[in-house]
């Protein structure tokens, strides 16, 4: 298995430009989810998702779309980038409690390697 | 999700035991409490979790207060490699999500 992957690596935009961030992973996990980390920080939920066709805003959703129309992708769309978006981005997935596999000893949540996103 | 206080930083000399001591006064009874670290510019790691019994895995153990007010994570023997932030998150796995609430977490320095 690949894991959870993430494209690109790393990013510059212009403020103003819209860009999309990739995320897949090959595990079947129903719950994945977009995190981003500034300096110093820890990370903050942006949107996540359930399953196909369900999504949810996190702690910080403003200034970002995303959809799910398979289990494996949960892209993160910046629509008109801003600098105060400049951060760390990643990408995680797990079982979902719904899901009926999910118990205390499978909810691990697995990251991905992140995208480093600079807009100037 | 209850909040968790952890200490900004610690250092650890490379073989010794490393204790992260994790506060989390308000928890829940259906809450659980969870360790992962991320390692320099990499994406967080899982590392263990409990409910109210201590845990031990190939990584590190876990002691949970009888209280369930406050934790510890040990890293038997530390590593260069295991220099890192450890983040303790406590989380309801009751809910229809699984969210996790990061902190700032501690940042563990493992020096020679």
């Amino acid at each position: 298995n690949a894991g959870v992957t993430q494209t690109p690596k790393f990013q510059v935009l212009k403020t103003g430009q819209s860009m999309t961030l990739q995320c897949a992973q090959d595990m079947n996990h129903e719950y994945m989810s977009w995190y981003r980390q500034d300096p110093g920080m820890g990370l903050r939920l942006i949107h996540y998702s359930v399953g196909a066709g369900i999504t949810d805003q996190g702690e910080v959703p403003n200034g970002y779309n995303v959809s799910r129309s398979t289990t494996e992708d949960f892209p993160l769309r910046l629509l008109s980038a801003a600098p105060s978006q400049t951060s760390v981005y990643f990408c995680a997935s797990s079982y979902s409690i719904t899901s009926g596999f999910l118990s205390s000893n499978n909810n691990e949540q697995f990251f991905g390697p992140g995208t480093r996103l600079t807009v100037l | 999700d209850a909040k968790t206080t952890q200490p900004t930083s610690m250092d650890c000399a490379e073989g010794r035991a490393a204790n992260l001591p994790c506060n989390h006064s308000t928890i829940s009874g259906n809450e659980y409490v969870y360790w992962y670290r991320q390692i320099h510019s990499q994406g967080p790691q899982y590392i263990i979790h409990g409910l109210k019994n201590n845990e031990t895995n190939e990584m590190a153990s876990l002691i949970i207060t009888e209280d369930r007010k406050s934790s510890t994570l040990i890293l038997p023997h530390a590593t260069l490699r295991d220099t890192a932030v450890y983040y303790c998150i406590v989380r309801d796995l009751t809910g229809t999500a699984s969210k996790l609430t990061f902190g700032t977490g501690t940042r563990l320095q493992v020096t020679l």
